[in-house]
């Protein structure tokens, strides 16, 4: 069966630090890949996605950045963080035509 | 572009008592329609599904939605909640070309507490 991980599940950053954020998907081949960042009461908003390896489509313009260095590799990254980049961030993959399964998320807090 | 709207951002029940939840979203083509939930802790996880066919779809938990084209509207309904159905719940939309990537757009979401 597929799982998907994430990690760290939570992280605590100084403003203007690098960030990693690392997701994976086992139990699948050429899965679509995505970024999500979920805010308290506005529901989940889609960051990047991806179809395949070094394939990247951007959402929203922003102080973040994805790679998708593998097949069932993503990766979310920031050179400088800022203090509006915390949140709770899920990856999430699917195959084509079908529905998404998420990732149990990072907790990120900017200090 | 297309947009999900969850009008109930939060709905207080007690046991027993009968759930439905409004979604509506807007686009005029060939829609797959989901809601997800999360329960405290947890993952974000499917509920169900509606690709096509009967407009009537039953998912885990004895959750269901009805599909209604003509209103734009995917409500999630329970005939009698427990406790343990606490969580928030999201509606979820793609109306992206087949063979696409097929991203979601999620509504803001509405938090459940059913009272014991």
């Amino acid at each position: 069966s597929q799982t998907i991980h994430q990690w760290p599940a939570t992280l605590v950053q100084p403003v203007g630090s690098p960030l990693s954020l690392e997701c994976t998907v086992e139990g699948t081949s050429n899965p679509n890949l995505y970024w999500y960042r979920q805010a308290a009461g506005r529901g989940l908003q889609l960051l990047f996605y991806s179809v395949g390896i070094g394939q990247i489509s951007s959402e929203v313009p922003q102080n973040l950045s994805a790679s998708r260095p593998q097949d069932r590799q993503f990766i979310l990254s920031s050179k400088k963080l800022l203090l509006s980049d915390s949140g709770f961030y899920l990856c999430a993959w699917s195959t084509q035509g079908t529905e998404q399964y998420f990732g149990p998320g990072t907790r990120l807090t900017v200090t | 572009a297309q947009s999900v709207s969850q009008h109930n951002h939060h709905v207080i029940l007690s046991e027993a008592a009968s759930l439905e939840l409004g979604c509506n979203y807007s686009y005029g083509g060939t829609v797959n329609l989901f809601w997800y939930v999360q329960y405290p802790g947890q993952h974000l996880q499917l509920l169900l599904k509606y690709f096509s066919g009967d407009p009537l779809v039953k998912g885990i938990k004895g959750f269901e939605a009805e599909f209604i084209k003509s209103k734009f509207s995917f409500n999630l309904r329970k005939p009698s909640v427990q406790w343990s159905d606490t969580a928030e719940y999201f509606c979820a939309v793609n109306a992206s070309p087949p063979g696409s990537a097929r991203q979601l757009t999620f509504g803001s979401g509405t938090q459940l507490t059913v009272l014991p």
